[in-house]
């Protein structure tokens, strides 16, 4: 089982739909989780941080399952600009650092 | 504040060439990281430094891979033969410590074609 699973999509959506993401993890010993968004043919930049009480900025919304070892990403009124790649990640705290290990990316394609 | 610095954009070799590649970290970023993205797939680290010591280099293939970061500050990555396989873009990223909860800044990218 890889230690970090996402469905790669793509997501096809309307401007204005919302969408949600989710992004499974094998090592319930993670300590703290990201998405990254990443545009084709770019580096990855982060989105935002994933807190156990879940977090929201403007339209996204992340959550945290640690239960069910999950993270969510929510995006509501869709804009064409947030096509892109979405990238779950989930930190394993490694000899005292910080060892970020990347799912495979969720493509999302926002269409008029 | 300039971010993290790549070269080459693009490296084009034939399978069996040696290439080579390198990283400027944002300054005072103690933390490292190498990462490989090949094509329709997320970034798997390679290598990991902090200041001049490996941290983590598990998934660093050693018999073509190598990763040296001197002086605690620049980085370079080196393939030696390459493969068919290695085709991906290579990335660069730092972080100022290396604890929980610190974002990655990422550079552009070297995207290797091995042909």
């Amino acid at each position: 089982r890889k230690e970090v699973e996402q469905d790669p999509g793509p997501f096809n959506v309307p401007e204005g739909a919302t969408v949600a993401f989710n992004c499974t993890y094998s090592n319930s010993a993670s300590q703290s989780f990201f998405w990254y968004r990443q545009d084709c043919r770019k580096e990855p930049k982060l989105l935002m941080s994933v807190y156990s009480s879940g977090n929201e900025d403007g339209r996204f919304t992340a959550q945290l399952n640690r239960a069910s070892q999950y993270i969510s990403l929510l995006i509501r009124d869709s804009k064409l600009s947030d096509s892109a790649t979405y990238l779950c990640a989930v930190n394993k705290m490694n000899t005292g650092f910080q060892k970020l290990v990347f799912g495979t990316g969720t493509r999302l394609l926002v269409s008029p | 504040e300039a971010g993290v610095a790549q070269s080459p954009r693009y490296k084009i070799i034939e399978k069996r060439q040696s290439v080579a590649f390198w990283c400027n970290p944002i300054s005072g970023h103690a933390t490292l990281y190498w990462y490989q993205q090949i094509l329709g797939q997320g970034p798997k680290l390679l290598i990991q430094f902090q200041n001049n010591g490996v941290v983590d280099d598990s998934q660093l293939p050693k018999d073509r891979f190598s990763a040296e970061r001197l002086k605690g500050v620049d980085s370079t990555l080196k393939i030696q033969p390459a493969k068919l396989e290695d085709s991906a873009v290579y990335l660069c990223a730092s972080s100022l410590v290396g604890q929980r909860n610190e974002k990655l800044f990422f550079g552009s990218g070297t995207q290797l074609s091995v042909l």
